[in-house]
């Protein structure tokens, strides 16, 4: 079984100070991760995502996340947050061992960042 | 890229009347589609997938029901709705061997009064 837990309800940051988001997940094997934005009314918007390879993972708006496996973590990060980017975001995970052909993402219950000015 | 489209974007029904929540995909040919609601602005609850026409998993025994009968169409749907069925509604294609990840509709916000 897969699961994800993002630990916090919300967070909150002053504009132009840095941001982390947090993640921690549970695979049987190796995990895809996913970070995703919804903001109010609106689907849920792609951020990143970590496969293989580099543990540090860009995504859109300047966003980066950070996957350590020894830690099962994949928390989410930017250097300089802005108003705009407050919103509820999502943390996914899918099971690489899980290959069937409609693999299933696992999402955490989602944490709100508050950026104030 | 992939858009989805969904409709309606709102929906207020009463206690015991049919649903139909219509989702098409643009972009891709043989998605992975999905269907998740969302309670209370918080966690995804998924619902419903397919792999294929006419194809459908349901994931949570429940007043709904999905179909497919199109490739690139996702149809939600029920016969008598609960006031328990209020959420919103979100379609999302993608998640195959290929694709790692989903992507999202904007959503059907539906109101069971």
């Amino acid at each position: 079984a897969q699961s994800v837990a993002q630990p916090e309800d919300q967070v909150n940051v002053a504009e132009g100070n840095p941001l982390t988001v947090k993640c921690t997940y549970s695979v049987s094997g190796n995990p895809y991760l996913f970070w995703y934005v919804q903001y109010p009314n609106r689907g849920l918007q792609f951020l990143l995502k970590y496969i293989t390879g580099d543990n540090l993972v860009k995504g859109s708006y300047g966003f980066e996340a950070e996957f350590n496996k020894s830690q099962t973590s994949f928390h989410l990060k930017k250097p300089s947050a802005l108003v705009s980017d407050s919103a509820l975001y999502f943390c996914a995970v899918r099971d690489k061992s899980n290959t069937g052909t409609a693999s299933k993402l696992t999402f955490g219950t989602g944490t709100r960042l508050q950026v104030t000015l | 890229s992939q858009t989805i489209h969904q409709w309606p974007a709102t929906l207020v029904q009463p206690v015991g009347s049919p649903l139909s929540l219509e989702c098409t995909v643009e972009g891709t040919s043989n998605p992975n589609l999905y269907w998740y609601r969302q309670a209370a602005g918080r966690g995804l609850q998924l619902l419903f997938y397919s792999v294929g026409i006419g194809q459908i998993s349901s994931e949570v025994p429940q007043n709904l029901s999905a179909s497919r009968p199109q490739d690139r169409q996702f149809i939600l749907s029920s016969k008598k709705l609960l006031l328990s069925d209020s959420g919103f509604y979100l379609c999302a294609s993608g998640g195959g061997l290929l694709t790692y990840e989903q992507y999202f509709g904007p959503g059907t916000r539906l109101t069971v009064t």
